[in-house]
């Protein structure tokens, strides 16, 4: 079956660089959401779209963007990279929409993991 | 407040045998969801089981069962007959419904490993 591709898998840049992180949902999927894991913590969400429209919006930073595309992918724009943006980045996606009571499972890519150095 | 608590960072069980993992959530919202999330030393998150908060019954994924005990807003992870590819850290994580809010909240996880 599908699952959800992130590209790059690795990324390195440097500080005050920009990078683009790239997400494929599962076909069919509508929502994707974007979230940050730093070393040892739990995943935090930082936004999430629906229907290519942002639905919601978590701990994201000013100098980060997102948006999804007509044919459904989704990148995470990153700007003025900071040490402490190193993290692994997922992307998720469900196709639950809108309604329902939670019934509809998350899945995550792989993961991009970004280094600041 | 926290609004996933796992208690225990980390566990170890020997091989074959069962283990519970932990996890308490706390929500004022009635229709909520909750998922257990394994991620291997290689970081890819893999869900394992979803319960949601309307449904009876336990739900069960193979060798993994959520014991769901919503009068103590508990959603603990039973791994069976535990395999050495278990070892991992395991997430639960709750979706709530106000506002129409979709994302998951994490727990900050359990460390589990599996001894031969």
């Amino acid at each position: 079956a599908a699952g959800v591709i992130q590209s790059p898998r690795h990324l390195i840049k440097e500080k005050r660089e920009t990078a683009t992180l790239k997400c494929y949902p599962i076909p069919r999927h509508d929502t994707v959401y974007w979230y940050q894991q730093g070393p040892g913590q739990d995943p935090q969400f930082l936004i999430s779209f629906y229907e290519k429209m942002q639905s919601d919006k978590g701990s994201i930073p000013d100098r980060f963007s997102a948006q999804q595309f007509s044919d459904y992918h989704s990148e995470l724009n990153m700007s003025s990279l900071e040490l402490g943006d190193s993290a692994l980045y997922f992307c998720a996606s469900s196709g639950g929409g809108l309604a329902g009571p939670g019934t509809y499972e998350q899945y995550f890519g792989p993961g991009t993991r970004l280094t600041v150095t | 407040a926290q609004k996933i608590t796992q208690t225990q960072p980390g566990m170890f069980v020997q091989e074959k045998e069962a283990v519970t993992l932990d996890c308490t959530y706390d929500t004022s919202d009635q229709s909520y969801g909750l998922f257990w999330y394994k991620q291997p030393s290689s970081g890819e998150m893999i869900f394992l089981i979803y319960q949601g908060s309307y449904d009876e019954q336990n739900a069960t994924e193979g060798r993994y069962s959520l014991n769901f005990q919503k009068a103590r807003k508990s959603a603990n992870l039973v791994i069976s007959a535990s395999q050495l590819g278990d070892s991992a850290m395991y997430f639960c994580a709750m979706r709530e419904i106000h506002d129409s809010a979709r994302q998951l909240t994490f727990g900050s996880g359990t460390q589990l490993t599996v001894l031969p």
